[in-house]
């Protein structure tokens, strides 16, 4: 039972590279979500998908883009990273409030 | 602006001992409520809900209860034991018509001493 399974674990990025961190989720939710965490806070939402080729803005989309090819796969990118994008991103999926199951997250510094 | 409010960092009791964690929101529209357990460096898990139409939910040693009218939730962990030592996150969310969004506090470290 792989649930979702998040790559990679973590990164270092310089100011101005961009990334893609990797989502994919082999249960057939619909629903699948992007957040971050940052010290002391709680989950803020980037960025959601209720479906193959359906994608929307959470609390806290700018800087980032998403896209959802297939209904296994929520890839997030970075284009130009910042020292405010250093986080700790979570994927999730669901079909849901409470089917909502979480990657074990990416850890991502930018310097 | 936050809308899910935990107001405590961090929270340690003995083992055997009851566990209560707070959490208090302020979108009234919110119709359901969670907690999730993280331990570090894995992705937070689901431990129970309730829906707004009640005032308890109960699952083994798990209690969440819901004040609507003071915009309370509370976890309740009897007994404690040191394996519940992790962070817990309150949640809610409302109909929005899509896919429905959960909104998170800030967590709380519970931990339990042997």
């Amino acid at each position: 039972n792989a649930g979702v399974t998040q790559t990679p674990k973590f990164r270092i990025l310089k100011i101005g590279q961009s990334m893609t961190l990797q989502c994919t989720q082999d249960m057939n939710h619909n629903y699948m979500y992007w957040y971050r965490q940052d010290p002391g806070m709680g989950l803020k939402l980037i960025y959601y998908s209720v479906g193959a080729g359906i994608t929307d803005k959470g609390e806290v989309p700018n800087g980032y883009n998403v896209s959802r090819s297939t209904t296994e796969d929520f890839p997030l990118r970075l284009e130009l990273a910042a020292p405010s994008q250093t986080s700790v991103y979570f994927c999730a999926s669901s079909t849901t409030e409470a089917g909502y199951t979480f990657g074990s997250g990416t850890r991502l510094t930018v310097v | 602006d936050q809308q899910v409010k935990q107001n405590s960092p961090s929270l340690s009791v003995q083992e055997g001992r009851i566990s209560i964690l707070n959490c208090d929101y302020t979108n009234s529209m919110f119709d359901y409520f969670l907690w999730y357990k993280k331990y570090p460096a894995e992705g937070p898990t689901f431990l129970i809900s309730i829906s707004s139409i009640k005032d308890k939910n109960e699952d083994g040693r798990f209690t969440v209860f819901l004040n609507k009218s003071a915009k309370h939730l509370s976890l309740h962990i009897v007994p404690s034991q040191p394996g519940d030592s992790a962070v817990y996150f309150c949640a809610a969310s409302q109909d929005s018509g899509s896919a429905r969004q959960l909104t998170f506090g800030s967590g709380t470290q519970l931990t339990v001493l042997p």
